[in-house]
């Protein structure tokens, strides 16, 4: 079966740096997505990787081993806006995304 | 339009209801997706369609249909609505034929309530 597993929530404080893991398993791997989630808001792009290694993009990174079958997002200088869930997403051999629950992010001053 | 839109933004129905949820892109996107968001569990998929005209079934197509008469245009039909439907419903749409990138792109979503 298709499945992922990230942490349900995490509290890191403004300044810091936070690393959100995500372990897959999916019926083929076609790349992995991090999306961001405000709450009572849509899903928004945050990253793309499909090759192994470290993708920087301003304060976020993102890590893929596809060997390992696991990502990690990464975010620098915490601000307050970046409390949200954070969700993982593998794209299948169908290039079908999917979804883990998330990890919801806490910042605190 | 920008984007992709969706309607009404929250709906409360009876049981028993049929209710349609729009979704309209304009972006051309050859791809849409209908999904549904619950406490605790991830996007979990109703329905998609990869191009107009077609449609097929994801995890949970159970009580749900689809149609894809145009590009534009992806509504939701819930024919008799039971309260495990309710939910909260993202339309979303990406462009995977031009590659296999497959970002997909979100509209605000529908709050649903099924009593």
């Amino acid at each position: 079966g298709q499945n992922i597993d990230q942490p349900t929530e995490m509290t890191a404080t403004e300044g810091a740096i936070v690393q959100i893991n995500c372990t897959y398993q999916t019926s083929g791997f076609n790349g992995l997505f991090w999306y961001q989630q405000h709450a009572g808001e849509a899903p928004t792009f945050l990253s793309y990787n499909v090759l192994d290694g470290l993708e920087e993009k301003g304060r976020f990174s993102s890590f893929l081993s596809r060997s390992k079958g696991y990502s990690y997002l990464l975010l620098k200088e915490l601000q307050m806006k970046d409390s949200a869930s954070y969700l993982c997403a593998p794209m299948d051999s169908n290039y079908q995304l999917i979804w883990g629950a998330g990890t919801k992010l806490i910042i605190k001053p | 339009i920008a984007g992709i839109t969706q309607a009404p933004t929250s709906q409360i129905l009876a049981a028993g209801r049929r209710m349609t949820l729009r979704c309209t892109q304009d972006m051309r996107h050859n791809a849409m997706y209908w999904y549904r968001q619950d406490l605790g569990l991830g996007l979990r998929l109703i329905h998609y369609s990869n191009t107009a005209g077609t449609t097929g079934k994801g995890e949970v197509p159970d009580g749900y249909s689809v149609s894809r008469a145009n590009t534009d245009d992806f509504p939701l039909t819930l024919a008799s609505a039971v309260p495990s439907q309710t939910s909260v419903y993202f339309c979303a749409s990406s462009d995977a034929e031009s590659s296999s990138y497959n970002e997909q792109f979100f509209g605000p979503g529908t709050r649903l309530t099924v009593l």
